[in-house]
């Protein structure tokens, strides 16, 4: 089974510090994803990557970086959180030799930024 | 640019069928995702559609019709573990989701 996991489930930070949230998978899926979920706008892409150290944004980039050094863990980084960042953020991972390409989540981390 | 426009919510009662509709306009995609995703848990892959027609899986069936712009997903025989959130997406060069369907189902 393909396991995504996320370094943690709940988060609670500071406006202005900080924020890195780590992804790793354990399939060896060239894809990996960064999307954040808010109630009534469904799922919303910031960042994905299709290979190491490749980087393309989403939707909505604006206030996120990210980071693929090695090919199963991608960092969402939040150089200075705000409080509109406050949000569940689900990472997952697809391989692109499926032809679905499915995409597999992690957990998510519930992050609030006061 | 893609729309894509699900129910807010959708109420049913075990034991019946339920039909959670989605609606897009896009200038083209690859294929139609829906998702089920449990409160406070990650979205799980239910179904895809590249075809137009009906694709049946056990209880769950995906219906696509590209020239309408239209996709469903059929729930049979409900039970209440059913209770979740359906989510519609396409795959193009990115995969776009829908805000989802919240279903309630009740004894």
């Amino acid at each position: 089974d393909v396991k995504v996991t996320q370094s943690s489930r709940y988060l609670v930070k500071r406006t202005g510090e900080k924020v890195f949230l780590e992804c790793v998978q354990d399939m060896d899926h060239e894809n990996m994803f960064w999307y954040r979920q808010d109630p009534g706008l469904g799922l919303r892409l910031i960042y994905f990557s299709y290979d190491v150290k490749m980087k393309e944004k989403g939707d909505i980039p604006e206030g996120y970086s990210v980071s693929r050094e090695k090919k199963e863990r991608f960092s969402l980084i939040l150089e200075s959180a705000s409080t509109n960042q406050t949000s569940m953020y689900l990472c997952a991972s697809s391989s692109t030799g499926v032809s679905t390409d499915t995409q597999y989540f992690g957990p998510g981390t519930r992050l609030t930024v006061l | 640019g893609q729309n894509i426009d699900q129910p807010t919510e959708m109420t049913a009662t075990e034991g019946a069928i339920v039909q959670i509709n989605c609606t897009y306009q896009t200038s083209g995609f690859n294929g139609l995702f829906w998702y089920q995703q449990h409160a406070g848990e990650a979205p799980t892959f239910l179904s895809y559609n590249v075809l137009d027609g009906l694709e049946e899986k056990g209880r769950f069936s995906s219906f696509l019709s590209r020239s309408k712009g239209y996709s469903y997903l059929l729930l049979k025989e409900l039970q209440m573990k059913d209770s979740a959130s359906y989510l519609c997406a396409l795959r193009g060069f990115k995969t776009i989701f829908g805000a989802g369907t919240r279903l309630f189902v009740k004894a």
